[in-house]
């Protein structure tokens, strides 16, 4: 069965600091991949997905992604963290049955 | 502007009398889903459906039930509520399903049943 695993519940960075958040998928056919961002009190937005046509995803508020099938990882990061990224953080992957596979989450704080 | 609209926001009811939480998207999506949110859990899917009058079961589904009579419109009933299904639960649709388009979602439900 497909699954997502995220390295860590809860990360603690630095303003300004990288931000890194892990995330591991098990599939045995191309994967579709999506980073989403929970902002407390609210539903889940798309930060990036993977489309098979470059390795390195770009997304909203300067987050990217990089795709490596050799270690079936789809890590976050940012360079330069901001308080505004204080939130949850899900990685997904597309299941067979049309639906979305989440992993547990991973809640990031950004210390001044 | 496309979205997905749940009502209502939030729900304080007592065990054993049934609900409905409404789900509405504009998207014209065939694909629709139900999640239920805890902490440490993540989102754990409670149904799906794949396009009108087409339902199936997530990983979670008893105790829940659904119903896809139009497109737009897919909500999701608690026939008895028990305390375990106090939770966050969020809608979700999604285009043509098995590729990589993204999944919207609503604000969320904040359910707590006492």
């Amino acid at each position: 069965a497909q699954s997502v695993t995220q390295l860590g519940s809860h990360v603690s960075v630095s303003e300004g600091a990288l931000v890194l958040l892990r995330c591991n998928y098990s599939s045995s056919v191309p994967p579709y991949l999506f980073w989403y961002v929970q902002y407390p009190n609210q539903g889940l937005q798309l930060l990036l997905k993977y489309t098979s046509a470059a390795t390195l995803v770009k997304g909203i508020n300067g987050f990217e992604a990089e795709f490596k099938k050799s270690e079936t990882s789809f890590h976050l990061t940012k360079p330069s963290a901001h308080m505004s990224d204080a939130a949850e953080y899900f990685c997904a992957s597309g299941g067979s049955q049309g639906n979305l596979i989440f992993g547990k989450g991973t809640k990031l704080s950004v210390k001044p | 502007e496309a979205q997905v609209t749940q009502n209502p926001r939030y729900l304080i009811t007592v065990t054993g009398k049934k609900l409905t939480v409404t789900c509405s998207q504009n998207m014209n999506h065939e694909y629709m889903s139900w999640y239920r949110q805890d902490p440490g859990l993540g989102l754990r899917q409670i149904y799906y459906s794949m396009n009108v009058e087409v339902t199936d079961k997530g990983d979670v589904p008893e105790g829940y039930k659904v119903s896809r009579k139009e497109k737009r419109n897919f909500p999701l009933i608690l026939e008895s509520p028990s305390p375990n299904q106090t939770s966050l639960y969020f809608c979700a649709s999604r285009g043509i399903w098995g590729s990589n388009t993204e999944a919207f979602f609503g604000q969320g439900t904040r359910l707590t049943v006492v």
